[in-house]
């Protein structure tokens, strides 16, 4: 079975900081790895993907994840983030079958990331 | 290009009644997946359809069944709604062979 573990629940930082949202994943077989961000009231946008290639993986509004399969982590970074990088961010992973879209996603808890002026 | 479509977008349902959820898909997907997320929790997979059949179902009671119809638009069906059944329900389309899903922007069910 596939699990997905949010290791913070919420995250406050100060404008322009760094910061990084961990995440850690389960599973027996290989996984498609996932970041999606939601704002209030809204659904889910996916910020990037890891599906096979590079274990590094970039948004266009410069966050970057690496997949580092030793230790079972899908970290969520930026160098300097903004007011309204403030949302929900939720780790998800897939059983990478083939590159089929058939299957489930597990997703983690979520984390909260506040962004302070 | 119009992404996913929900409707409703709320809905308050009593104890005990029945509650269907629409959902189109993004236009050129074929696979339509549902999901239900608890306040301050992740979405939990629901179920997903392709070519009108449930191909994979999460753990949920039977009281949550599904539909898809030929232009690849689902239905989700919960009957005798418990408090607990209150969530943001989520839909998903993708193609298969494809990575990608796109969600939509979801039906908030208050179950009173």
């Amino acid at each position: 079975a596939q699990s997905v573990t949010q290791l913070d629940s919420q995250v406050p930082v100060f404008e322009e900081a760094p910061v990084e949202l961990r995440c850690n994943y389960s599973s027996s077989v290989s996984v498609y790895l996932f970041w999606y961000v939601q704002y209030p009231n809204q659904g889910l946008q996916l910020l990037l993907k890891y599906l096979s290639g590079s274990t590094l993986v970039e948004s266009i509004n410069g966050f970057e994840a690496e997949f580092n399969k030793s230790q079972t982590s899908f970290h969520l970074r930026k160098p300097s983030v903004h007011i309204s990088d403030t949302a929900e961010y939720f780790c998800a992973s897939k059983v990478s079958t083939g590159g089929t879209s058939y299957g489930k996603l597990t997703f983690g808890q979520g984390t909260i990331l506040t962004v302070h002026p | 290009d119009a992404g996913v479509t929900q409707s409703p977008t709320h809905l308050i349902k009593t104890r005990g009644q029945q509650v269907t959820l629409r959902c189109s898909p993004k236009s050129g997907h074929d696979t339509v997946s549902w999901y239900q997320q608890a306040l301050g929790q992740g979405p939990q997979f629901i179920f997903q359809y392709y070519e009108e059949e449930e191909r994979q179902r999460g753990n949920f009671p039977d009281r949550f069944s599904g539909h898809q119809f030929p232009n690849y638009s689902s239905e989700l069906n919960v009957n005798a709604l418990l408090l607990g059944d209150s969530a943001l329900y989520l839909c998903a389309s993708s193609l298969q062979g494809a990575s990608g899903y796109t969600f939509g922007s979801g039906t908030r069910l208050t179950v009173v």
